[in-house]
């Protein structure tokens, strides 16, 4: 079964500076791979997907991820953050069977200024 | 289209209460699915349904039951309410395994 590990609870950043969110998978199938957004006090939204194809991904509001079969990683990154960005980030994937997805424990990204 | 809309936004409980959490989504998707979300956890799933009519257990069903009334309603019960399934709950519905649509959330209190 697939899984996926956020070995950041909280990642603090300035304002403007880059970010990266690390998420790291098992498995020995095929991969699909997703990061989602969570805004305080809302649902979760998708960032962005990888499910074939090129192994870097573009989201929204100018996140992009880089599937790497060697290092078993998807992790998150953007060049600039803004302030808007603060809030919580979940890697998920299926876990091997039928339309679910397992969610990492999520990274919480703080801007400051 | 309002996506998946959840009711109620906020519920107290006391220990031993039941009660029905509401969802419905209008993308006409097949699959619904209902999360509990707790500090530190991530989102871990309660019960899901793959299609109209059928229903199965997720990673934590204990103490709760589900029902797909139709395609576009999922609801949630608590038979008795217990301050473990204090939370915050999230139902989503989606096309097979792709994009999963969230509603905004359920902060239920068990006291």
């Amino acid at each position: 079964a697939q899984s996926v590990t956020q070995l950041d609870s909280q990642v603090p950043v300035f304002e403007e500076a880059p970010v990266e969110l690390r998420c790291n998978y098992s498995s020995s199938v095929s991969v699909y791979l997703f990061w989602y957004v969570q805004y305080p006090n809302q649902g979760l939204q998708l960032l962005l997907k990888y499910l074939s194809g090129s192994t870097l991904v573009k989201g929204i509001n100018g996140f992009e991820a880089e599937f790497n079969k060697s290092q078993t990683s998807f992790h998150l990154r953007k060049p600039s953050v803004h302030i808007s960005d603060t809030a919580e980030y979940f890697c998920a994937a299926p876990p091997g069977g039928g339309n679910k997805l397992t969610f990492g424990t999520g990274t919480q990204l703080k801007v400051e200024l | 289209n309002a996506g998946v809309t959840q009711t109620p936004k906020f519920q107290v409980l006391k220990t031993g209460q039941s009660m029905t959490l509401q969802c419905a989504q209008d993308m006409n998707h097949n699959s619904m699915y209902w999360y509990r979300q707790d500090p530190g956890m991530g989102l871990r799933l309660i019960y899901y349904s793959a299609s109209e009519g059928t229903t199965d257990k997720g990673e934590v069903p204990n103490g709760y039951n589900v029902s797909r009334l139709n395609k576009r309603e999922f609801s949630l019960r608590l038979e008795s309410a217990a301050p473990s399934q204090t939370s915050v709950y999230f139902c989503a519905s989606s096309v097979g395994f792709n994009e999963q649509y969230f509603g905004p959330g359920t902060r239920l209190t068990v006291t």
